[in-house]
């Protein structure tokens, strides 16, 4: 019975390098959320998807970041031409669907984005 | 929007005594959700405690409880008989309850870091 699976753990980047984020979310579950932490801070929410559907990216940078979430795969959050700012612990979590939100959703153990 | 303040960065607790963290929050709305999760070393974020905002009674789980004051817009958490094993940074969190708009967001707090002495 499998959590929420992310990989990498780790992840280290020289600046202007691509990144590329996976994370499978438990089995049966239709809605992922990404979130980014900070050094110091608490989480902060970047993007929700549906599979194949962007519903909500109000947290997550213009430029440089997308994500994605096909019919098949796990979701994949990317950033392009990374910068030291962008290092940080990346977090997904999962949820079954809408009234599952009730008791908050599952959370991976994240993986940690160094820019070099 | 939300706010979540955790004013306390860092508290310690001895083996088997009782601890707490404190969290306030700042909101227009009547009814929404509130969270505190662990985070070990290992960074995995583990829920501890939940409670809804319209129910009056503060919520328990074993060794951890929480006092929910709605006027005060409070919420912290009182950790009993503390184990090495609660050692965490501890996250307080917001969620709106509201049938539209963006009621799947979690807002979080920056966190307590609680060392645990043997």
């Amino acid at each position: 019975n499998a959590g929420v699976m992310q990989n990498p753990r780790h992840l280290v980047r020289r600046r202007g390098q691509e990144a590329r984020l996976r994370c499978s979310p438990v089995k049966g579950h239709s809605h992922v959320y990404w979130y980014r932490q900070l050094p110091e801070e608490g989480l902060k929410f970047m993007v929700y998807l549906q599979k194949e559907n962007i519903i909500d990216e109000s947290g997550m940078p213009k430029e440089r970041f997308s994500a994605e979430f096909p019919k098949e795969g796990p979701s994949i959050l990317r950033i392009q031409q990374v910068v030291r700012g962008d290092s940080a612990a990346y977090f997904c979590a999962s949820s079954p669907g809408q009234l599952s939100l009730n008791y908050g959703y599952t959370f991976g153990s994240g993986t940690r984005l160094t820019v070099v | 929007a939300q706010t979540v303040t955790q004013s306390q960065p860092e508290m310690s607790v001895q083996e088997a005594e009782t601890v707490t963290l404190s969290c306030t929050y700042d909101t227009s709305e009547s009814d929404y959700y509130l969270f505190w999760y662990k985070q070990p070393p290992s960074r995995q974020m583990i829920l501890v405690i939940r409670q809804e905002a319209y129910k009056q009674q503060n919520a328990t789980e074993n060794r951890f409880s929480v006092n929910f004051q709605k006027a005060a817009k409070s919420f912290s958490l009182k950790i009993s008989d503390s184990q090495l094993g609660d050692a965490a940074m501890y996250f307080c969190a917001y969620r709106s309850k509201g049938s539209g708009g963006s009621n799947y967001k979690l807002t979080f707090g920056k966190g307590t870091l609680l060392t645990v002495n043997p």
